[in-house]
């Protein structure tokens, strides 16, 4: 079946630095892909619809500068965490969903935890 | 999007089908339901999903209601390994909205 990738699954950085999460589909293409943060014990919540070959849309009180995503090809997107710092500690989840709106199944990353120092 | 409510909790015993409800009343005609699980420091594993129709798979079993404005999750024979937490969520080409979930214990 589709499966979503994500990479790193865990990185721990230094406070100050950049740290860059990619979200790949695997046998689809998604021209939209979505990034979502989870804090411990807490539900996933939508940060950003990644569009392919257009900018990323961001849910209200989500910082753009912070969090940049960059969807340039149909098959990858990424997540840039600039200028991390500790609260940006956070398990962060990517989704896309094959075919067509709601003709296809919609698939999650396996995640990728950030640990900021 | 429509949000959903769940149980914020459910303990099923092993063996047994369990039942998990899930409200949606404020969903859209275009929107669809589909259910995931988490375990632990893990994405999200989907289960099913469904528009109007019951559906089965090798998983679960989804039963939507006529309006549309519930459905129930469907484990026929719950085990150890099922205990996680369930999300219900309803969506429109993929942009969706989390809630709480159900966690469910599945007891030995």
């Amino acid at each position: 079946g589709a499966v979503v990738s994500q990479h790193p699954s865990r990185v721990i950085c230094k406070s100050g630095t950049s740290v860059k999460i990619e979200c790949r589909s695997l046998d689809f293409q998604a021209t939209t892909m979505f990034w979502y943060r989870q804090f411990p014990k807490q539900s996933l919540m939508l940060m950003a619809t990644s569009n392919e070959g257009s900018k990323a849309t961001y849910e209200q009180g989500v910082e753009k500068d912070k969090f940049l995503i960059n969807h340039a090809s149909l098959t990858l997107s990424t997540l840039t965490v600039t200028s991390a710092h500790p609260e940006d500690s956070s398990f962060y989840i990517c989704s896309a969903i094959t075919g067509g709106p709601n003709t296809g199944e919609l698939f999650f990353g396996e995640g990728s935890r950030l640990t900021v120092l | 999007d429509a949000k959903t409510t769940q149980p914020p909790s459910m303990d099923c015993a092993e063996g047994r089908a369990a039942n998990l409800p899930c409200n949606h009343s404020t969903i859209s005609g275009n929107e669809y339901v589909y259910w995931y699980r988490q375990i632990h420091s893990q994405g999200p594993q989907y289960i099913i999903h469904g528009l109007k129709n019951n559906e089965t798979n090798e998983m679960a079993s989804l039963i939507i209601t006529e309006d549309r404005k519930s459905s129930t999750l469907i484990l026929p024979h719950a085990t150890l390994r099922d205990t996680a937490v369930y999300y219900c969520i309803v969506t429109n080409a993929g942009k969706s909205t989390f809630g709480d979930g159900t966690t469910l214990t599945v007891k030995p």
